[in-house]
């Protein structure tokens, strides 16, 4: 268990419909990234928060946003679904000491398996 | 950002060590080598990082060359529950975010 939860574990929605995906990061974590593994893609990077402010962006699709608030959980607000947005959502949080020029693991959590049809 | 080479698949028998190798030819001084594993589709599991030095914890060992272009992780005794795909890679250095890049990684089957 690595401290870092999401929920839901499963969605099935329909194309066109907007869904919201949740986590929670581990206790004292700062930062919060968000992944996509689909199946022909692979695991690929979306957007990164740090204590509530964007900090980095990967792939990220226009459809797509997310936010991180006060109580440094973040949510993945993904719109207008098409069936290509099928895949595994991850999130995974870390101290994030970058600033000090440490390392800084990042730890997932399970994910979330959207299926889109 | 540092490309990683890894063979696509490999075997290796219950209680054996299994070796698996990394080809980072491009790292940069400041890059980390971190190796996450990923068991069917769960959430990628933190293994061990380093720099330099070879570094072992509960999990492994890591094995970084001199000139730090390619690394080996040792799983010692290997088991089935080690069965999974495991991933090399160079950690962004930390003014571009951190993310981490995935590669196809190397899945390793561990055989009774």
């Amino acid at each position: 268990d690595s401290g870092v939860t999401q929920t839901p574990k499963h969605l099935i929605t329909a194309t066109g419909q907007r869904v919201t995906l949740r986590c929670s990061p581990r206790s004292g974590d700062l930062s919060v990234y968000w992944y996509q593994q689909s199946l022909d893609q692979g695991l690929q990077f979306l957007i990164q928060y740090y204590n509530g402010e964007e900090r980095a962006k990967g792939n990220i699709l226009e459809r797509f946003s997310a936010q991180q608030f006060p109580d440094l959980h973040s949510e993945l607000n993904l719109s207008s679904l098409e069936l290509g947005d099928s895949a595994l959502y991850f999130c995974a949080s870390s101290v994030s000491l970058d600033a000090l020029g440490g390392t800084d693991t990042q730890y997932f959590g399970p994910g979330t398996r959207l299926t889109v049809l | 950002d540092a490309k990683t080479t890894q063979p696509p698949s490999m075997d290796c028998a219950e209680g054996r060590a299994a070796n698996l190798p990394c080809n980072h030819s491009t790292i940069s001084g400041n890059e980390y080598v971190y190796w996450y594993r990923q068991i069917h589709s769960q959430g990628p599991q933190y293994i061990i990082h380093g720099l330099k030095n070879n570094e072992t914890n509960e999990m492994a060992s890591l094995i970084i060359t001199e000139d730090r272009k390619s690394s080996t992780l040792i799983l010692p005794h290997a088991t089935l529950r080690d069965t999974a795909v495991y991933y090399c890679i160079v950690r962004v250095s930390a003014n571009q975010g951190g993310k981490l890049i995935f590669g196809q990684g190397t899945e390793l089957s561990v055989k009774p």
